[in-house]
């Protein structure tokens, strides 16, 4: 079946540099992609969304790219705070599935 | 504040003895879930629930039954836990189905252990 996956399981980046967060899916018809962040021992919380008629949405601190031909789409977190460590997944919009979600990658802040 | 609570946090129990789960939310949302996720893993969505209708996903087993007696509550059945069913229990609401009501909001999760 279609899946949403993510590149990379693992990710350290140094307090104040920029983190990108990685995520392929391969489900052509999904029109709507949520990110969100899972903080160790709590449910996931929502950080940012985009749907398919934009390529780019901005938040605070962080920003979501939607490239839709190659299937992909990235999270970028402006300066990394020791508070952005957790997992985070992507998740598409499936036809009429409820939020599939991908792998997760696990950010470390090293302060 | 309103939210989606998830009773009790924490729980064990033995190995075939059933167990449920609860979940309430103040939302007033149509649309409730239920995920397993275990460790280091994504959450799976086990089945969800659009106001009474009951909708279970294909690879759900049949171990796992779930209630919904009115709008604000949602329970999750596991029959005979089997030590494959260790794992954080996730429910989680939405305003509606579709694309413009998605947004799902998730509570913090029941860790099951199972001795």
């Amino acid at each position: 079946g279609e899946s949403v996956g993510l590149h990379l399981p693992t990710l350290s980046v140094q307090e104040g540099d920029n983190s990108i967060i990685n995520c392929a899916y391969s489900n052509s018809a999904s029109d709507y992609f949520i990110w969100y962040k899972q903080e160790s021992g709590k449910g996931p919380q929502f950080i940012i969304d985009i749907r398919s008629n934009m390529d780019k949405r901005q938040g605070q601190r962080v920003t979501v790219l939607l490239n839709k031909t190659v299937k992909h789409l990235s999270l970028q977190i402006a300066a990394t705070q020791p508070g952005d460590s957790a997992v985070y997944f992507c998740a598409e919009w499936e036809g009429n599935t409820p939020l599939v979600f991908g792998k997760g990658t696990r950010l470390s802040v090293i302060a | 504040d309103a939210m989606v609570i998830q009773n009790p946090r924490y729980q064990v129990t033995q190995f075939g003895k059933p167990v449920t789960l609860s979940c309430s939310q103040t939302l007033n949302h149509n649309v409730m879930y239920w995920y397993q996720q275990k460790s280091s893993q994504a959450p799976k969505l086990l089945f969800h629930y659009y106001d009474k209708d009951f909708n279970n996903e294909a690879d759900t087993p049949d171990n796992f039954q779930s209630r919904r007696p009115n709008t604000s509550f949602c329970f999750l059945d596991i029959r005979s836990p089997g030590l494959g069913d260790a794992a954080m229990y996730l429910c989680a609401t939405s305003r509606d189905l579709g694309e413009d009501y998605n947004e799902q909001f998730f509570g913090p999760g029941t860790r099951l252990t199972v001795l």
